[in-house]
């Protein structure tokens, strides 16, 4: 248990829908992470945020959309997603001035 | 194109072995190496190194860095069947891009 949290744990949706996914951390961290793994893929860092500003971007579909309201809450808003972003989509935190990431246990998100 | 190459994909051993894992990188304006370790949940952080030639450990796992080389390795002694996951290894440049490596799957057998 890292203290980094997230919700839902598992997500099927279709198409069509629209979604979000939630991460929450009270740890006192500055900086979010959302990241993507795919089956026989390497992990993938998305977007970062730094005292809730975005500063990376790492070429995601703008169907994928993120929200940081504040240092401890991370939103990954899912709108006209594809199959193959059947994943599971984890966020991370770490504190000011270090390295470390926390990892929260991840949704498993299937598109249909 | 910035690329982490990890070797071996997975590797099988018994407890009790000694076990290296290799990470290889070529990432523009490098600032740090990482390993974690990856079981049935999400990755945990095992070493961040940035300075070449320093070892750092932890219990009978152990990293070091060669920026020359461009490459790291991981060393786990008297392995365990907890120590049964897959090894990731990630490169972060100073822009903040974290980029991972297909990760090593370990397998201790008692």
């Amino acid at each position: 248990e890292t203290g980094v949290t997230q919700t839902p744990r598992h997500l099927v949706m279709g198409m069509t829908n629209k979604k979000s996914l939630k991460c929450e951390q009270h740890l006192g961290h500055n900086a979010m992470y959302w990241y993507k793994q795919s089956a026989k893929k390497p992990l993938e860092l998305m977007f970062v945020y730094n005292f809730k500003e975005q500063t990376e971007n790492n070429s995601v579909p703008s169907r994928f959309s993120p929200e940081c309201p504040n240092s401890s809450h991370l939103f990954l808003h899912l709108h006209t997603l594809q199959p193959e972003d059947s994943a599971l989509y984890l966020c991370a935190s770490s504190p000011p001035g270090a390295d470390e990431q926390f990892f929260g246990p991840g949704t498993r998100l299937t598109v249909l | 194109e910035d690329k982490v190459v990890q070797s071996p994909l997975s590797l099988v051993v018994h407890e009790g072995d000694t076990v290296t894992l290799n990470c290889s990188y070529e990432v523009t304006n490098f600032r740090s190496l990482l390993w974690y370790k990856q079981e049935k949940k999400a990755p945990t952080f095992l070493f961040m190194l940035t300075s070449s030639g320093i070892e750092k450990k932890s219990g009978r796992l152990s990293s070091i860095l060669d920026k020359k080389e461009l490459s790291s390795i991981l060393n786990i002694t008297a392995t365990q069947t907890g120590d049964s996951a897959i090894y990731l290894c990630a490169v972060e440049s100073n822009t903040g891009k974290l980029i991972f490596g297909q990760g090593t799957t370990l397998q201790v057998k008692p």
